[in-house]
């Protein structure tokens, strides 16, 4: 069965810093990863979207990687903002259409 | 595409009433999906449909829940009778399986629509 692990829950720093979140899973076997924002009250928006042939895929200050072998996933940002404060879910694709969700890491930027 | 639209979004209801949810998909997508989301269970698929056909409903949690898509552009998920515990924010998303061969899979969600059953 597949599980997803996002550590820590809940990350503060301080503006400017870079930061990683992490995301696991136990099952190799899957189509892709995909790292998701939201905001309190709001909806999930998609940020980044590894396939399982890829080891990493970079949007503006956001870089995302995959180790299938590990079963790991790193979300790095870069030059973090207060806007960047969010909870952040990973939830790997274990078939077509199936999407297997971390509980999310709740993310504070202090400025 | 203004993406995956759902209404309500917000919904405030007494104990036994009907709730009907909508959403309409992004054009020429042919998978939608409906997600619950609570603080206790964090997101719970609910059903999926491919080409307007249930695939999968595993996910409702009791008859109480059903939901159609009746076309290509449009679903309902309705809650009948609602119950307090019915309570949570309730998500569609959808994605393009046509890219299969790409593994381009990537899954668009709505706003969500806020229910509370009191």
């Amino acid at each position: 069965k597949q599980e997803v692990t996002q550590i820590p829950a809940a990350l503060s720093v301080p503006e400017g810093e870079n930061l990683v979140l992490n995301c696991s899973f136990t099952d190799s076997a899957i189509y892709n990863l995909q790292w998701f924002r939201q905001d309190p009250g709001k909806g999930l928006t998609s940020l980044l979207l590894i396939q399982s042939s890829q080891r990493e895929q970079t949007s503006g200050r956001l870089n995302a990687s995959l180790d299938k072998s590990s079963g790991r996933s790193t979300l790095y940002i870069a030059a973090s903002q207060p806007g960047d404060s969010a909870t952040y879910l990973c939830a790997v694709r274990r078939s077509n259409y199936q999407l297997i969700w971390g509980a999310g890491t709740k993310l504070i930027i202090k400025p | 595409d203004a993406g995956v639209i759902q209404s309500p979004r917000h919904e405030v209801t007494e104990m036994g009433q009907e709730v009907t949810l909508r959403c309409k998909p992004i054009s020429g997508h042919n998978s939608l999906f409906w997600y619950r989301q609570t603080m206790m269970r964090g997101l719970e698929l609910l059903i999926y449909f491919n080409n307007n056909v249930p695939i999968d409903d595993s996910g409702m949690p009791e008859d109480r829940f059903s939901a159609k898509m009746p076309n290509a552009s449009f679903s309902t998920l309705k809650i009948q009778p609602s119950e307090p515990r019915d309570s949570a924010v309730y998500f569609c998303a959808s994605s393009s399986l046509r890219d299969r061969g790409t593994g381009n899979t990537e899954a668009f969600f709505g706003q969500g629509t806020r229910l509370t059953v009191v």
